[in-house]
């Protein structure tokens, strides 16, 4: 099992560009989340997934889309991206409620600067 | 969300000093999780507490939720080069999703 994948690792963007961090897990679990980086903030939640079709707005959601239109992938979208935006990105998942039967399983993370 | 502080922010130990960091909250916590982030890498689950009181060991690492389920502490003994990272504590929050603490950052001088 490759566990959660999520590409790109890197990238660089311009102000108002957009761009779609893709992520993907194989353990068929339920819940999937993105949770963003920034030095000395802890891991902040943007959006998160109960299943394929289903999705909810995290503690930080404003200029992010996601959808979940299986139950392996839950992209993150970027629609016109800002210097704020400039952060690591992770994707994480986990088989229920992460509250309830445990772990989150994380992606490697995705670097973005937004310039 | 839920808010919940963690402390120190950074500690420096000599090599077998021990380490602790405390996360505490005002609010009373249903349950909470310990994640271990190298430099460089990404969290790694460690543990789940939900008992009032409870204790719970791995090798080195001691864990501990608080009676009135406010406070947990993580306790590492005789630190390690290995034991280098960031220590974040994870209650449960809306949507029984994890919200993070901000982390306690350990270095250690071999």
């Amino acid at each position: 099992n490759a566990g959660v994948t999520q590409t790109p690792k890197f990238q660089v963007l311009k102000t108002g560009q957009s761009m779609t961090l893709q992520c993907a897990q194989d353990m068929n679990h339920e819940y999937m989340s993105w949770y963003r980086q920034d030095p000395g903030m802890g891991l902040r939640l943007i959006h998160y997934s109960v299943g394929a079709g289903i999705t909810d707005q995290g503690e930080v959601p404003n200029g992010y889309n996601v959808s979940r239109s299986t139950t392996e992938d839950f992209p993150l979208r970027l629609l016109s991206a800002a210097p704020s935006q400039t952060s690591v990105y992770f994707c994480a998942s986990s088989y229920g409620a992460p509250t309830n039967t445990g772990e989150l399983f994380f992606g490697e993370g995705s670097r973005l600067t937004v310039l | 969300g839920q808010q919940v502080m963690q402390i120190p922010q950074y500690q420096h130990v000599q090599e077998g000093e021990d380490f602790t960091t405390y996360c505490n909250s005002s609010t009373t916590l249903s349950n909470i999780q310990w994640y271990k982030q190298r430099p460089g890498g990404h969290p790694v689950f460690l543990i789940q507490l939900v008992k009032s009181g409870e204790v719970k060991k791995q090798k080195r690492l001691t864990f501990q939720f608080g009676e009135a389920k406010k406070n947990s502490s993580l306790h590492i003994t005789a630190t390690q080069t290995t034991d280098v990272g960031t220590y974040f504590c994870a209650p449960g929050g809306a949507g029984n999703m994890l919200t993070f603490g901000g982390g306690t950052r350990l270095m250690v001088k071999p």
